[in-house]
């Protein structure tokens, strides 16, 4: 089963930052955070993956609360490309484990 | 190549009949993973290789499901007898199986079975 727990849908307004929660308050020490985004009839795509420092990249910010129990995924300036299915995913045994994910809609 | 590759795109088959699917990893990449995903729902693991051995097929829902990488390279998903209900997206995944390295996907299969 999937360790993380996501709201199922979320608005942005296009330019606007775009924050994605996600609860793992089960998480163990070793196991890293993923994030990955889901374009309707693509596969899955990678974004950002850490374990316990904040991490950046072209593409996102990933925040990690302290006690590692939950995380915020931050698209700095949401376009409309970026309306997908995002996935908060906790690595368990070398295996993705994917839950029901945050369908985000960007809206002009 | 430059990207996952996975064939055929679209597969319409009968009730009861056998299907492949076939994927084909990154250059280099010695984990390989496959999944399945429903509408409306997150892709759903089935098995993963590292080289030619399956590593872990927790997620095979049945034994009509048959996964195989010969060469450690390309593999094949096998299902036998299928159902209506194995109708769905079979995606596949490849990366250079480190602990933390992030997976490549491919653009799926969509098996539909009539």
């Amino acid at each position: 089963d999937a360790k993380t727990t996501q709201p199922p849908s979320m608005d942005c307004a296009e330019g606007r930052a775009a924050n994605l929660p996600c609860n793992h308050s089960t998480i163990s020490g070793n196991e890293y955070v993923y994030w990955y985004r889901q374009i309707h009839s693509q596969g899955p795509q990678y974004i950002i993956h850490g374990l316990k420092n904040n991490e950046t990249n072209e593409m996102a910010s990933l925040i990690i609360t302290e006690d590692r129990k939950s995380s915020t995924l931050i698209l700095p300036h949401a376009t409309l490309r970026d309306t997908a299915v995002y996935y908060c995913i906790v690595r368990v045994r070398g295996k993705l484990i994917f839950g029901q994910g945050t369908e985000l809609s960007v809206k002009p | 190549g430059a990207g996952v590759s996975q064939t055929p795109s679209n597969k319409v088959t009968e009730k009861g009949k056998y299907v492949e699917l076939r994927c084909d990893p990154i250059s280099g990449h010695t984990a390989l993973y496959w999944y399945r995903q429903s509408l409306g729902q997150g892709p759903e693991f089935l098995i993963y290789f590292q080289g030619t051995g399956a590593a872990d097929d927790s997620g095979l829902p049945n034994d009509r499901f048959f996964a195989v990488r010969p060469e450690g390279s390309v593999s094949t998903l096998k299902i036998q007898r299928t159902e209506r209900g194995d109708s769905a997206v079979y995606l596949c995944a490849s990366s250079f199986g480190g602990r933390t390295d992030g997976y490549t996907f491919g653009s799926g299969t969509r098996l539909t079975v009539v």
